[in-house]
């Protein structure tokens, strides 16, 4: 899997929009963008991943830049609640139509963005 | 969340005993992970399933094994506990409908071996 390279650690205010950084510079054609987070003492919480669009759900947005080389979390309105460590990760689809004969990934987490949200 | 249980939540035990940790999913989904986290190192996968009775080795393997007899359960064991083995062990799925669905983890088992 691609590396990805993130700032040890950000401060947002309660309320504005958090923009959380990740560059991966190696990442290949077939893999994508996987964001989670974690809080403390918890299990990693999945938050969104892309290929190469820009992506949003429910809790966060995801822009990646045209080349792929870097992309951008941004939670839109930052809660105390969002103070946690927030990974990103790059890896190769896990479709079981493309590893039918095993193979699945396992994810590999680096150390992340420790977010705090200040009131 | 994800329907995933793992057992127990917490564990002391003495380092050569045997340890088994269960995790249990209600999702049908056919890939299961075990991951490792301690201070310094991030998440480190141990052995990963990707249906009954197949399983593979992850990146820190030595030292456990996995088992998987059906789609719910996925068993990681210690055969002879160290304490270098003492950590906060996670359990994750993946499968459902369509592509790269994203992993989804269990809320971890804290592993002290003394």
């Amino acid at each position: 899997d691609a590396k990805t390279t993130q700032p040890p650690s950000m401060d947002c205010a309660e309320g504005r929009a958090a923009n959380l950084p990740c560059n991966h510079s190696t990442i290949s054609g077939n893999e994508y963008v996987y964001w989670y987070r974690q809080i403390h003492s918890q299990g990693p919480q999945y938050i969104i991943h892309g290929l190469k669009n820009n992506e949003t759900n429910e809790m966060a947005s995801l822009i990646i830049t045209e080349d792929r080389k870097s992309s951008t979390l941004i939670l839109p309105h930052a809660t105390l609640r969002d103070t946690a460590v927030y990974y990103c990760i790059v890896s190769r689809s896990i479709g079981a139509e493309m590893y039918s004969g095993g193979g699945a990934d396992g994810l590999t987490f680096g150390k992340g963005t420790h977010l705090i949200i200040q009131p | 969340d994800a329907g995933i249980t793992q057992s127990p939540r917490h564990k002391v035990t003495e380092t050569g005993t045997p340890v088994t940790l269960r995790c249990h999913q209600t999702e049908n989904h056919r890939y299961m992970y075990w991951y490792r986290q301690d201070p310094g190192h991030g998440l480190r996968l141990i052995h990963y399933s990707y249906g009954v009775k197949d399983t593979d080795k992850g990146e820190v393997s030595d030292g456990y094994s996995v088992s998987r007899s059906k789609t719910e359960d996925f068993l990681l064991t210690l055969e002879s506990a160290t304490s270098s083995q003492t950590s906060v062990y996670f359990c994750a799925i993946s499968g459902g409908q369509g592509v790269n669905q994203p992993q989804h983890f269990g809320d971890g088992t804290r592993l002290s071996i003394l």
